[in-house]
Parts: C-alpha cells; sequence; structure tokens
C-alpha cells in the first residue's frame, strides 16, 4: 500500500514562528502537493511539486514556501506563521499528474 | 481549469442506489473527471476517474455523457459508512497540472 506520511497530527505554534511541516512517501511518486482544509471551503492548493527541486505555485501560496530535496519528502514552511494560518494541513502525492493521489492523515495546525 | 458545480449536500437511506451530480461547463479536451471520497479527520481518498461513457469499479460507477460538461457518480446501496464528502475533479493527465478540490458533497445515510 501506498503510504505518505506527514510528521505532525496535531501541531500548536505561536504567532511569527516559523513553521515546518513534513511529508514523506514511499512509493517514489513524481509528483507532491500540499493543500489546507477550511470547513466550508473544501481543499485549496497551496503548492505542488512535479520533480525535485522544482515547485508550482497553487491557489494561495501567500504567506508559505516549499522544499523538495529529496524524492520522497516534500516540505511545507511557514515563514511567520499567523492565526489565519490555522487549518488542516494535507499532503499528497501521485504518479500522474491527474489522476489517484494518495494522501496523509493530515496536520491539524493551530497558531495562537 | 475546469471549475466544477456540486450539490452541499444530500440524505439518502440505507440499500438506495445515491447519484451525485458534479457540472462541469468549460471541461477541456483533454481535462479527466476524477471522484473522491473524504471521511472526517483522513485526507480524501480516490473513487473513480473517467473521460467520457461510463467507468465502473467496485465501488462506484460514473456516468459521462456525450458533451462531457457533466458527469454523474452512481453509488450502489449504501450504507452508513458511505457517510462522506464526495468531491469532482476535472484536470489534464499532461503538463500544467493543477488538482483543485471545490467544497464537495456532504453525503449523509441514514439508518
Amino acid at each position: 500500500d501506498v503510504k505518505v506520511t506527514q510528521s505532525s497530527r496535531y501541531l500548536v505554534k505561536r504567532t511569527g514562528e516559523k513553521v515546518f511541516l513534513e511529508c514523506v512517501q514511499d512509493m517514489d511518486h513524481e509528483n507532491m502537493f500540499w493543500y489546507r482544509q477550511d470547513p466550508g471551503l473544501g481543499l485549496r492548493l497551496i503548492y505542488f511539486s512535479y520533480d525535485v527541486k522544482m515547485k508550482e505555485k497553487g491557489d494561495i501560496p501567500e504567506g508559505y514556501s516549499v522544499s523538495r530535496e529529496k524524492k520522497e519528502r516534500f516540505s511545507l514552511i511557514l515563514e511567520s506563521a499567523s492565526t489565519n494560518q490555522t487549518s488542516m494541513y494535507l499532503c499528497a502525492s501521485s504518479p500522474d499528474r491527474v489522476g489517484e493521489a494518495f494522501f496523509g492523515q493530515g496536520t491539524r495546525l493551530t497558531v495562537v | 481549469l475546469a471549475k466544477t458545480t456540486q450539490p452541499i449536500s444530500m440524505d439518502s437511506y440505507e440499500g438506495q442506489e445515491v447519484n451525485i451530480t458534479c457540472s462541469h461547463n468549460n471541461i477541456a479536451t483533454n481535462d479527466y473527471i476524477t471522484w473522491y471520497q473524504q471521511f472526517p479527520s483522513q485526507g480524501p481518498r480516490f473513487i473513480i476517474q473517467g473521460y467520457k461513457t461510463k467507468v465502473t469499479n467496485e465501488v462506484a460507477s460514473l456516468f459521462i455523457p456525450a458533451d462531457r460538461k457533466s458527469s454523474t457518480l452512481s453509488l450502489p446501496r449504501v450504507s452508513l459508512s458511505d457517510t462522506a464528502v464526495y468531491y469532482c475533479l476535472v484536470g489534464d493527465k499532461t503538463g500544467g497540472f493543477k488538482t483543485i478540490f471545490g467544497a464537495g458533497t456532504r453525503l449523509f445515510v441514514k439508518a
């Protein structure tokens, strides 16, 4: 089974902190994605990567950056956390650019 | 990127067939239609994907009319465990991929 593992299930951070959310997949997938999910808004794409060191902005990249130094790992960075970044963050990987994506369990981040 | 529109919520009873329709009026020639299911506190899970006509797998069927401007996910004989949010997406398998999930359809199955 494909496994996408996010480093934390729950996280509480203070405003202004730099936050790292880590995601690792074990299926050698080319494509990896970061979403945030908020009630009533569905999932919104923050960034995606289709290769090592490659990244593309999604719908809501402001306040975030990403890093993909190795194929299996895709990190989401909140440069200076703010309360409006309190959300559920979901990482996914996929062998295709559209098709079956495999999601992690999510990280519920609270910024206080 | 084609925008999708789905009903916000639907109710059903156990044992019934449920059909959830998604409209995607500006779907492009190369776009595929994909459906995901999401339970609370979990990431979405792929259900089915199609390009045209009908696709069936062990959990669902996907009906796509000739004009491809809409699609219908059909869940046969739902059970309580099918209560979830269902998302319809359209996207292109070649370059310039982005997966955009809308708000989805919240299906509530009652006993």
